[in-house]
């Protein structure tokens, strides 16, 4: 089993649409969690932390279930500017102490007009 | 100002060569990475130092050798190129290898390519 587990997509939706993505992980001692969000041919940028709280950044939510193992990321009001590829992240401890980032594969989006 | 920058931005060589990639930040930060993005578009970490002192060594083959001559740069050098090695590397960067909350920022890669 991977560690951090995506649905590759692709997903296809309309503009305006909502989405969301859910990201699995089996560390249960997995320290803190990420969404980063990668364009075409370009680097990984952080979308957003993701907190035990849940939390809202405007038109993204990112919720997070420790009891489950896993993250969500709810885009509302879709823009043709999200498309691209959404990694999930977790961070973990590594064996010498350091934590470490653990990636998902990313799960694709197309948002169309 | 580019935080993380790396060099080259490309990279195509023949199989058996020798090459090295750069990789040097100016966000005071205290820990450096690589990533392997291999075709299918999978982040694997490959190493990470943390003032300059190895953390993380992930079953990556010796014929990749990291060096971090300063906290600020970490080098990678390839011997004997194979075909599998084409990828794009990402160097990466985070504030401390302690505080477990903190993000990535990435370089924008080096698209390596073995012919």
């Amino acid at each position: 089993r991977k560690e951090v587990e995506q649905d590759p997509g692709p997903f296809n939706v309309p503009e305006g649409a909502t989405v969301a993505f859910n990201c699995t992980y089996s560390n249960s001692a997995s320290q803190s969690f990420f969404w980063y969000r990668q364009d075409c041919r370009k680097e990984p940028k952080l979308l957003m932390s993701v907190y035990s709280s849940g939390n809202e950044d405007g038109r993204f939510t990112a919720q997070l279930n420790r009891a489950s193992q896993y993250i969500s990321l709810l885009i509302r009001d879709s823009k043709l500017s999200d498309s691209a590829t959404y990694l999930c992240a977790v961070n973990i401890i590594g064996n010498t102490g350091g934590f470490k980032t653990i990636f998902g594969a990313g799960t694709r989006l197309f948002v169309k007009a | 100002d580019t935080a993380v920058s790396q060099t080259p931005k490309y990279l195509v060589t023949q199989m058996g060569n020798d090459k090295s990639i750069k990789c040097e930040q100016n966000l005071g930060h205290d820990t450096m990475y690589w990533y392997k993005q291999d075709s299918k578009k999978f982040l694997k970490i490959m190493f990470s130092y943390n003032n300059k002192e190895l953390i993380i060594n992930e079953t990556v083959p010796n014929r990749f050798s990291p060096k971090s001559p300063d906290k600020a740069h970490l080098n990678l050098h390839i011997n004997s190129l194979e075909l599998g090695d084409s990828a794009v590397y990402f160097c990466a960067s985070s504030q401390s290898k302690i505080v477990g909350n903190q993000p990535q920022h990435f370089g924008d890669g080096t698209r390596l390519s073995i012919l």
